[in-house]
């Protein structure tokens, strides 16, 4: 199995500044076709996670742009350039590429 | 647009089977796979498998198979779970989602106790 290995667990951040959440797996995410399948999704407390981030980078519809996603072959990073209330719960990875995988989650609280 | 409505809560005895729906509708049923998911309280996802709501065919995490059995019904656009052999470690929420993660269901709480 691919593990994915998120840091932080947690993460305590002020509203208006930044955030940064990595995960690495432990095999290259490349996939036969070039593409790199994956995703960063949100589960907001009581809630379904919903997809923020598909293809390492490409946000999903009706997502602001203050998210980004990048990375390469094992290492990925979500940046949120500005948290807003809004964002607060866990955040977690997730790969396509191989049999589908989590990251363990990292819970966004705001200071 | 497109929703998945899982089947309502499961409250089951230990060794009993219990069997959630996950019905779609906004999109053609079969142009996208369907997952299934489990979390437990207070913990992350865990990837169970996935069906391959045109052929039928599936792709299970080794811990899950002999627990988990995934079918569909195109003529309803509704994928199943059976989960058998039930104990108390089975208790959790359990998500169904289209294959890509764009799409989740809101959730099947399942009780096991005795």
């Amino acid at each position: 199995d691919v593990v994915m290995t998120q840091t932080p667990v947690s993460l305590s951040v002020a509203i208006g500044q930044p955030a940064s959440i990595s995960c690495k797996s432990s095999q290259s995410l490349v996939g036969t076709s070039g593409k790199t399948y994956l995703n960063w999704l949100l589960q907001r407390p009581g809630q379904s996670p919903k997809r923020l981030i598909y293809l390492v980078s490409k946000l999903d519809s009706g997502i602001p742009d203050r998210f980004s996603g990048s990375g390469s072959e094992t290492d990925f990073t979500l940046k949120i350039s500005r948290v807003e209330a809004d964002d607060l719960g866990v955040y977690y990875c997730l790969q396509g590429t191989h049999f589908p995988t989590f990251g363990a989650g990292t819970k966004l609280e705001l200071k | 647009q497109v929703q998945l409505q899982q089947s309502g809560a499961e409250l089951a005895k230990p060794g009993s089977s219990v069997k959630i729906s996950c019905k779609a509708s906004g999109y053609t049923f079969t142009s996208y796979y369907i997952s299934w998911i489990k979390q437990t309280t207070g913990q992350g996802l865990e990837y169970i498998g996935y069906i391959n709501t045109g052929s039928g065919g599936t792709n299970y995490n080794e811990k899950f198979k002999g627990k988990a059995t995934l079918t569909v019904d195109k003529s309803s656009s509704t994928a199943f779970m059976q989960l058998s052999s039930l104990t108390p470690d089975d208790s959790a929420v359990y998500y169904c989602a289209v294959t890509t993660g764009a799409y989740w269901g809101q959730g099947t709480l399942v009780t096991v106790s005795s």
